[in-house]
């Protein structure tokens, strides 16, 4: 099957620096990506729309000058958040929808445990 | 907002069939439902989707009613390792445009 990968699989930060996660389709290209977040005994909410080569397009209430998301090839997308805060800390999952296949089903990365000190 | 509607919670024997409610009584006529589940700490897991009909696959069935309000996961053969957290989901196949809205899911405890 599809395989997403996402690194790292956890991180630990202080607060005020930015961290990378980097989502990588292994199986196919994708020219969209999509990048969740979820709170601990939450469900997971939409962040943004990851489209390569163009920007992204967020969710209402998401920052986008505070997660920044770079979509520079076809089996790539980054999330970085900056400046991190203590509230910034969850689990962060990207899913990739497979380019031609009319987005029949999505596939998930392992996801990021983000946390921060 | 999420657009279904599922039980919070669910218990199963192992060896049984476990058959998850989903309401969606305002789905439009063009999307589709999906079933995704999530084991702790993982990312979710794609189950099956479909539009009318009902559709198989060796994870499990998808039943849609004719009015297409609402729909049944049936895992067939429940065991230990479904347990998990299923969602269900309302959402256009497009890959542009084809964002999933996260409810609240069903917590399915399977037990021996």
């Amino acid at each position: 099957g599809a395989v997403v990968s996402q690194h790292p699989s956890w991180v630990i930060c202080k607060s005020g620096t930015s961290v990378k996660i980097e989502c990588r389709s292994l199986d196919f290209q994708a020219t969209t990506m999509f990048w969740y977040r979820q709170f601990p005994k939450q469900s997971l909410m939409l962040m943004a729309t990851s489209n390569e080569g163009s920007k992204a397009t967020y969710e209402q209430g998401v920052e986008k000058d505070k997660f920044l998301i770079n979509h520079a090839s076809l089996t790539l997308s980054t999330l970085t958040v900056t400046s991190a805060h203590p509230e910034d800390s969850s689990f962060y999952i990207c899913s990739v929808t497979p380019s031609g296949t009319g987005g029949a089903g999505q596939y998930f990365g392992p996801g990021t445990r983000l946390t921060v000190t | 907002d999420a657009k279904t509607t599922q039980p919070p919670s669910m218990d199963c024997a192992e060896g049984r069939a476990a058959n998850l409610p989903c309401n969606h009584s305002t789905i439009s006529g063009n999307e589709y439902v999906y079933w995704y589940r999530q084991i702790h700490s993982q990312g979710p897991q794609y189950i099956i989707h479909g539009l009318k009909n009902n559709e198989t696959n060796e994870m499990a069935s998808l039943i849609i009613t004719e009015d297409r309000k609402s729909s049944t996961l049936i895992l067939p053969h429940a065991t230990l390792r479904d347990t998990a957290v299923y969602y269900c989901i309302v959402g256009y196949r497009s890959s542009n445009t084809g964002k999933l809205i996260f409810g609240q899911g069903t917590t399915l405890q399977v037990k021996p």
